[in-house]
């Protein structure tokens, strides 16, 4: 059972727009969420985090919102750049940190920004 | 020191070897993961150490074995591996701090 969906496998967009990309979670103990980056051949990079008791985290061209009762998330990025092309990962947690902390991801999504 | 080093980058090995995969933090981080993801997968946790002590395994067969010598790393040993074990290792460190949780850049393992 698939605790953290995102159900976009691929996102296209032009430079200079906004690209939105879609996190859905069913487990309800979640509370806190993040969002990696990763190329090809390299480990997921961190890129933004919110709190279940927050809405909205933003940080530069990159937020986050949070919507608990449709257990949705989505991160904006805002001019899109060519450098931003990449895998995307949703990430959900009981906890945002400590001892037998883990991370549950999705399966993705592919963003391509084209110049 | 704001990062996982993983060694190596790239192993092949056949299914009757014994490797090693090795994971470094100098974060003061006192959790340490290994992660497995496929191609097109997510990654997936396969061990939780915390405080160098084992705290989570998440069903992994015992041709996996990890261990922790000390605060700063983690090692992965392998062996009779399988063809469908080849994939990206992922080790991965974090404190208590929110978003601290910290991934190396994986070693990429192909079993033959």
């Amino acid at each position: 059972d698939q605790q953290v969906k995102q159900n976009s496998p691929s996102l296209s967009v032009q430079e200079g727009r906004i690209s939105i990309l879609n996190c859905d979670y069913t487990n309800s103990m979640f509370d806190y969420f993040l969002w990696y980056k990763k190329y090809p051949a390299e480990g997921p990079t961190f890129l933004i985090s919110i709190s279940s008791i927050k809405d909205k985290n933003e940080d530069g061209r990159f937020t986050v919102f949070l919507n608990k009762s449709a257990k949705h998330l989505s991160l904006h990025i805002v001019p899109s750049q060519p450098g931003d092309s990449a895998v995307y990962f949703c990430a959900a947690s009981v906890g945002s940190g400590g001892s037998n902390y883990k991370l549950t991801f999705g399966k993705g999504t592919l963003l391509t920004v084209n110049p | 020191d704001t990062e996982v080093t993983q060694t190596p980058k790239h192993l092949v090995m056949g299914m009757t070897n014994k490797k090693s995969l090795k994971c470094e933090q100098h974060m003061g981080h006192r959790a340490m993961y290994w992660y497995k993801q496929k191609a097109k997968k997510p990654p997936e946790l396969m061990f939780v150490y915390s405080y160098e002590k084992l705290s989570i395994n998440e069903s992994v067969p015992s041709r996996f074995s990890p261990e922790c010598p000390n605060s700063s790393l983690l090692n992965l040993h392998l062996h009779a591996l399988q063809p469908e074990d080849s994939a990206l290792y992922l080790c991965a460190s974090s404190s208590m701090a929110p978003g601290s949780y910290t991934f190396g850049s994986g070693t990429r393992l192909t079993v033959v």
